[in-house]
């Protein structure tokens, strides 16, 4: 069946533009999670939805970011007034419930390159 | 704070050698505990969880609370095995995943 999808793949956009994300996760995934993947990083945990809510958004780097989820599926996360330091691969991953007891399964991600 | 610790960031050994990607979490109540692993042009994905105490591809992992350690080891390297490999937790059942930095292992031929 279909997995993760993350569009788009790549963007780039200029400093001081706003970017939005998407993820399609697998259909009956009711969690679903956001991750920024930079080098040296490793993959740093950024918000994660339990059906439309976000229980917790301590990962959130500023509040230049924010995410949404609707309908219990698709989520878009957006980055307002993007900075250099925004430069990542931003991943998606979604699981049958919470983290604890299931998988996760990743989307391919989207790199983000600011100028 | 929860944390997981991936010491090594590059860890590079012979085709045949044992290998051992080390990961230290910082102990509180009773984690679940994982290994996820991205290989070349490929999305991550779940190797093993310590709750399974399965061997997947050769790999292994046992958790040791006394040390808070959860290693990932297999005995003779193959080549395939170069990829990324993730250490992870959450605190419970009901919690978020904590990823660590990340090892890159290179397998030498």
């Amino acid at each position: 069946g279909a997995g993760v999808s993350q569009s788009p793949s790549n963007k780039v956009t200029e400093k001081g533009k706003d970017v939005e994300l998407r993820c399609d996760p697998i259909s009956g995934h009711t969690a679903l999670y956001w991750y920024r993947q930079s080098l040296g990083q490793g993959l740093e945990f950024l918000i994660y939805f339990q059906g439309n809510s976000a229980p917790d958004k301590s990962g959130l780097p500023s509040d230049r970011f924010s995410a949404e989820r609707t309908g219990g599926s698709v989520s878009t996360l957006t980055i307002q007034r993007t900075q250099q330091e925004d430069s990542a691969v931003y991943l998606c991953a979604s699981s049958l419930s919470l983290a604890g007891e299931y998988e996760q399964y990743f989307g391919p991600g989207t790199r983000l390159t600011v100028t | 704070a929860q944390r997981v610790t991936q010491p090594e960031k590059l860890l590079s050994v012979f085709k045949g050698a044992p290998v051992e990607l080390k990961c230290n979490y910082s102990y509180s109540g009773s984690p679940e505990l994982f290994w996820y692993v991205q290989y070349s042009r490929q999305r991550l994905q779940l190797l093993l969880r310590h709750i399974s105490r399965e061997s997947i591809k050769g790999f292994t992992a046992d958790l040791n609370k006394g040390e808070t350690s959860f290693h990932l080891k297999k005995p003779f390297a193959q080549e395939e095995d170069s990829a990324m490999y993730y250490c992870a937790r959450s605190m419970n059942r009901d919690d978020k995943i904590i990823f660590g930095k990340g090892t890159r292992l290179h397998i030498l031929p």
